[in-house]
């Protein structure tokens, strides 16, 4: 079965740079999630959105954006990155008119390193 | 304010044993309830979730236990395998997902 996809797998960015995320929902989901883990820590919620319009909002930092476009895919784009945006950043799918209701599908992943 | 708690963080199991990791929940808006499986590196894998109009479910070995009064639910391993060695996070879900603290689960041969 197709899961969420996540590119790149592995970032690594200086200080004050600029990164996007993308993330490629699983096929017919309508719902893309943003989270944030750093080393030890549990999944942190950033953003969500509901065909294609922000649906909730998390723990986001103003220098962080996201979208998500008329293919469901989504973008999460960090500016004047600092040395505590290295993390592990996930995207997660899922289907409001699947039976499980809200069940998300976590993607593998992109390791963010900030130096 | 933490509002999902997990316990305990950590989790050493024998092989064979039972493997029990509860959580406990303060929102009433929650309305799923997911486990989920994390290897180091990897993205959070879902194990098992549950409505709160239902008291248990089980899939192979694992049983989610679901106590609406008391806001608690806990996952039990039956069976527990080396392979089963990883970090489990309960999630409580309002449309995003909170998560727990995490259980790092070992389970020794």
């Amino acid at each position: 079965a197709a899961g969420v996809i996540q590119s790149p797998r592995h970032l690594i960015k200086e200080k004050r740079e600029t990164a996007t995320l993308k993330c490629y929902p699983i096929p017919r989901h309508d719902t893309v999630y943003w989270y944030q883990q750093g080393p030890g820590q549990d999944p942190q919620f950033l953003i969500s959105f509901y065909e294609k319009m922000q649906s909730d909002k998390g723990s986001i930092p103003d220098r962080f954006s996201a979208q998500q476009f008329s293919d469901y895919h989504s973008e999460l784009n960090m500016s004047s990155l600092e040395l505590g945006d290295s993390a592990l950043y996930f995207c997660a799918s899922s289907s409001r008119l699947a039976k499980v209701g809200y069940t998300q599908y976590f993607g593998p992943g992109t390791r963010l390193t900030v130096l | 304010q933490q509002q999902v708690k997990q316990s305990p963080q950590s989790l050493i199991v024998q092989k064979g044993g039972i493997s029990i990791i509860n959580c406990a929940y303060e929102n009433t808006a929650f309305d799923y309830f997911p486990w989920y499986q994390q290897f180091p590196g990897k993205g959070p894998a879902l194990l098992i979730a549950i409505r709160p109009d239902v008291s248990e479910k089980k899939e192979g070995r694992f049983t989610i236990s679901f106590n609406k009064s008391a806001k608690q639910f806990s996952l039990h391993i039956m069976d527990s395998q080396p392979g089963d060695s990883a970090t489990y996070f309960c999630a409580a879900n309002a449309g995003k997902s909170t998560f727990g603290d995490g259980t790092t689960l070992t389970v020794k041969p």
